[in-house]
């Protein structure tokens, strides 16, 4: 099972805008609105941030927001804020393979 | 609170068995899929195996097939990962996870348990 292609490291400076790319084939994230994306600090577990392709789910800044096109997901974090540094990964529904994540990105502020 | 607490892991030999339990609560445990997902640090999570609510069908990765079991006990609002002739490549962080109301995704997660294969 082939994880999901996302960049390894984005940075960016406090209050500036930064997208993270999460790609996947027609099997999964093309195929099934079902794409999430989950935020990491070290030592902790993930905790989810987009549902559904662009959803947040209740407590979540909406300085966080997700899109698709084709079997490209996006998430993209506006006014960046040092608690923002963190890694990120997406996720999607595959179907028979059930579920797949993304290796990973490291989202540093700078 | 929505709570998963999982408990189980340590230091297997290669070809040794572990039993990993996850305790479930503050949310309808017996109407939820849920998972098993395991992370190697520094890497990304990896998705083990899903049961869905009444323990009837369960799916798993091809690296663990015929090798692990996942179970459930709704009356315990507990999960369960029975994993057999173990190698070292099994060595993770092992989260239960799991939906919440109306979010079809990985929304609960628990602290996670450590299991090295060596």
């Amino acid at each position: 099972q082939s994880a999901l292609t996302q960049p390894a490291s984005v940075s960016g400076s406090p209050g500036q805008s930064i997208t993270i790319s999460c790609t996947g084939t027609s099997s999964d994230i093309a195929n099934y609105n079902l794409v999430s994306w989950h935020q990491q600090h070290p030592g902790k577990a993930p905790k989810l941030m987009i549902y559904e392709d662009y959803k947040r789910p209740s407590g979540v800044s909406n300085r966080f927001s997700g899109s698709k096109s084709g079997n490209t997901a996006s998430l993209t974090i506006s006014g960046l804020q040092a608690e923002d540094e963190a890694d990120y990964y997406c996720a999607s529904f595959a179907g028979s393979r059930s579920w797949i994540f993304g290796g990973g990105t490291r989202v540093t502020v700078l | 609170e929505v709570q998963l607490v999982e408990s189980g892991g340590g230091l297997v030999q290669p070809g040794g068995s572990l039993r990993l339990s996850c305790a479930a609560s503050g949310f309808t445990f017996s109407s939820s899929y849920m998972h098993w997902v395991r992370q190697v640090p520094g890497r990304g999570p990896v998705w083990v195996s899903q049961i869905n609510p009444d323990g009837t069908r369960a799916k798993y990765a091809d690296s663990v097939q015929g090798r692990f079991i996942i179970s459930r006990d709704n009356a315990e609002n507990t999960l369960s990962l029975q994993m057999n002739s173990l190698r070292a490549e099994d060595t993770a962080v092992y989260y239960c996870a799991g939906p919440s109301t109306g979010i079809n995704a990985f929304h609960i997660w628990g602290q996670g348990t450590m299991v090295i294969v060596s």
